[in-house]
């Protein structure tokens, strides 16, 4: 069965701050790797990576992938308040039937 | 360009009713997915359709169900409700297999 696991469960952070969110999966025949934010209602789609040791960069956060460990990680530099959300990670895998398979979350919470 | 609509927004009902969920897809975009989400299970994958046709499902009872129409607008039913079926039911589109899943706000469905 596909696995994607995420650590931590939850952050408490100040603004300005530098986070590192991970992401390590287990999947048959891995196809990409997303990141989405979610605040109170739709997910909203970060980055989708599909090659190792790519960043794909957007302001503040970043994100990179590593195919041969298995594993993302999204980094946020100087946090802000609207930071504050829960991200998603998400595999995609499989040949005909291609699905996503989400991990459970990281709840970030950042204070003033 | 609108995003995905999903209706109603809200809904309350009864053990062993039914329930139909709405969702419009973002123009152009031919492919539709379901998703639950609680916060101890996270997101999970219920189904997905592509032009009418049911093309991956994920492991839900048959009281889960769901069809697509012409318009790609797609519409997902449980039948029989249980207790435990309360939750957020999130609809995504997107162009085609392999690309970012964009997502509508969600259904909260309580089963009372």
């Amino acid at each position: 069965e596909d696995k994607v696991v995420q650590s931590p469960l939850s952050l408490v952070v100040h603004e300005g701050d530098t986070v590192t969110l991970n992401c390590s999966y287990e999947v048959t025949n891995f196809r990409s790797l997303l990141w989405y934010k979610q605040e109170k209602k739709a997910p909203t789609f970060l980055f989708m990576l599909t090659s190792s040791g790519i960043e794909k960069k957007s302001g503040r956060l970043s994100s990179i992938l590593d195919k041969k460990e298995l594993f993302s990680i999204l980094n946020i530099t100087a946090t802000q308040t609207g930071d504050s959300a829960v991200y998603l990670c998400a595999v995609g895998s499989g040949g005909s039937n291609y699905k996503l398979t989400f991990g459970k979350g990281t709840l970030l919470t950042v204070n003033p | 360009k609108a995003g995905v609509t999903q209706t109603p927004r809200y809904l309350i009902k009864t053990r062993g009713q039914q329930v139909t969920l709405s969702c419009s897809p973002i123009s152009g975009h031919r492919s539709v997915s379901w998703y639950q989400q609680t916060p101890g299970q996270g997101l999970q994958f219920l189904f997905e359709y592509f032009s009418e046709t049911q093309r991956n499902k994920g492991n839900f009872p048959g009281r889960f169900s769901g069809r697509q129409f012409s318009n790609s607008r797609s519409e997902m039913n449980v039948s029989t409700l249980e207790l435990g079926d309360s939750a957020l039911y999130l609809c995504a589109s997107s162009t085609g297999e392999g690309s970012p899943l964009h997502f509508g706000n969600g259904t909260r469905l309580t089963v009372t």
